[in-house]
């Protein structure tokens, strides 16, 4: 699976938009986007995958480029609850394996 | 949505006991689990994947040996850690996809302390 680069740590102001950045310049044509968050303490929470199109659920949004080497995660409006570690993981649909990287720690500060 | 059930939540023992930890898959079945660890600080690392009537696949560095899997049904895979150490200790969580095509869910993890 294609090796994911993140910011180690990001602020947002509660109530804004917090955007994630992650690189993946090695990935594969066959490879998806996921994010997942992880709240301390907890096990790990989907939030959205994509492939090359742009998504939106009732989560978040994830923006794609058109190289598909990086993609935002896009929290609209962020509240003290969306404080967790946030990882980008890229695979192959068919293959199940995760690998974790060590992910963006982001706070929301009030 | 597919929800994945980790028992115990927390666990406590002395050293050389085993520790049993159970992983469900509520209202779907999975064919595959996997079984993570993580200690303070730290990412997430893949210890093993459990498969359904057969042998676990273990991740380079993981003793099969002490953390022993049995995945005897489409809904419940187990991790077994034997002769547990103070060094055992750590967050441990079990996935599974619910199908070929959907993100995994995870279970709540279970903290497990060694005396």
């Amino acid at each position: 699976d294609a090796k994911t680069t993140q910011p180690t740590s990001m602020d947002c102001a509660e109530g804004r938009a917090a955007n994630l950045p992650c690189n993946h310049s090695t990935i594969s044509g066959n490879e998806y986007v996921y994010w997942y968050r992880q709240i301390h303490s907890q096990g790990p929470q989907y939030i959205i995958h994509g492939l090359k199109n742009n998504e939106t659920n009732e989560m978040a949004s994830l923006i794609i480029t058109e190289d598909r080497k990086s993609s935002t995660l896009i929290l609209p409006h962020a509240t003290l609850r969306d404080t967790a570690v946030y990882y980008c993981i890229v695979r192959v649909g068919s293959n199940y394996k995760l690998t974790f990287g060590k992910g963006t720690l982001l706070t929301v500060n009030p | 949505g597919a929800v994945v059930s980790q028992h115990p939540s927390w666990v406590i023992c002395k050293s050389g006991t085993s520790v049993k930890i159970e992983c469900r898959s509520l209202d779907f079945q999975a064919t595959t689990m996997f079984w993570y660890r993580q200690f303070p600080k730290q990412s997430l690392m893949l210890m093993a994947t459990s498969n359904e009537g057969s042998k676990a696949t273990y991740e380079q560095g993981v003793e099969k040996d002490k953390f022993l899997i049995n995945h005897a049904s489409l809904t419940l895979s187990t991790l077994t850690v034997t002769s547990a150490h103070p060094e055992d200790s750590s967050f441990y969580i079990c996935s599974a996809p619910s199908n070929r095509d959907q993100p995994q869910h995870f279970g709540d993890g279970t903290r497990l302390s060694i005396l």
